[in-house]
């Protein structure tokens, strides 16, 4: 069945650091991922997606990869700031704007 | 842009009555809505997916008696939790999809609606 690993474990990290999340799957052949930002008691905010021919994507301090051989997308946050303290959600879709199947997620602390 | 809202935020009610819960796009038109509900430190779940004038589709193991999805118009869904149960509470979210950046149709969420039935 398929599958979507994200670290279970919470991610700590000083602020102005790089954190560096990992989305891995199996039994799935995405066409898109995508990356959603979800605080606590609120609804998941959209921050990037990209496609399976696409490697990498930028937007601001962000940075998502996608390596459909390792099935694997990394998400990175450059100059961390203690807002950007979150659970991260990485979610697969076959097809543009279709149903998403979404990790567990991360949960990231930027301590200043 | 892109803006979906969710009423009501929260609700307590008494086992064995109705809840209905709306979903709104501001300020586009989603012919396709999602429900999913979301238990405490776990994912999202796809409930079921809402096409505008017609039926939704209901994930396995959705009972699609007890969660009666209507998406009456472009704007809206409601999600009707028929006969709840204490193990109905739960934190229930909606998205609608957008047209995004780049030509790319993407998932917007709304707020959340906290359920907890007595």
């Amino acid at each position: 069945s398929q599958k979507i690993e994200q670290n279970s474990e919470a991610l700590n990290i000083q602020e102005g650091k790089t954190a560096t999340l990992t989305c891995n799957y199996t039994n799935y052949s995405p066409a898109y991922l995508q990356w959603y930002r979800q605080d606590p008691g609120r609804g998941p905010v959209f921050l990037l997606l990209i496609r399976e021919n696409e490697k990498e994507k930028r937007k601001e301090r962000l940075k998502v990869t996608f390596d459909t051989t390792l099935k694997q997308s990394l998400f990175h946050i450059t100059a961390s700031q203690p807002a950007d303290s979150a659970t991260y959600l990485c979610a697969l879709a076959s097809n543009q704007g279709g149903k998403l199947i979404f990790g567990q997620g991360t949960e990231l602390s930027v301590k200043p | 842009g892109a803006v979906v809202s969710q009423h009501p935020s929260w609700v307590i009610c008494k086992s064995g009555t109705s809840v209905k819960i709306e979903c709104r796009s501001l300020d586009f038109q989603a012919t396709t809505m999602f429900w999913y509900r979301q238990f405490p430190k776990q994912s999202l779940m796809l409930m079921a997916t809402s096409n505008e004038g017609s039926k939704a589709t209901y994930e396995q193991g959705v009972e699609k008696d007890k969660f009666l999805i209507n998406h009456a118009s472009l704007t809206l869904s409601t999600l009707t939790v028929t006969s709840a149960h204490p193990e109905d509470s739960s934190f229930y979210i909606c998205s609608a999809r957008s047209q995004g950046d780049s030509g790319t149709d993407t998932q917007y969420f709304g707020p959340g609606t906290r359920l907890t039935v007595l």
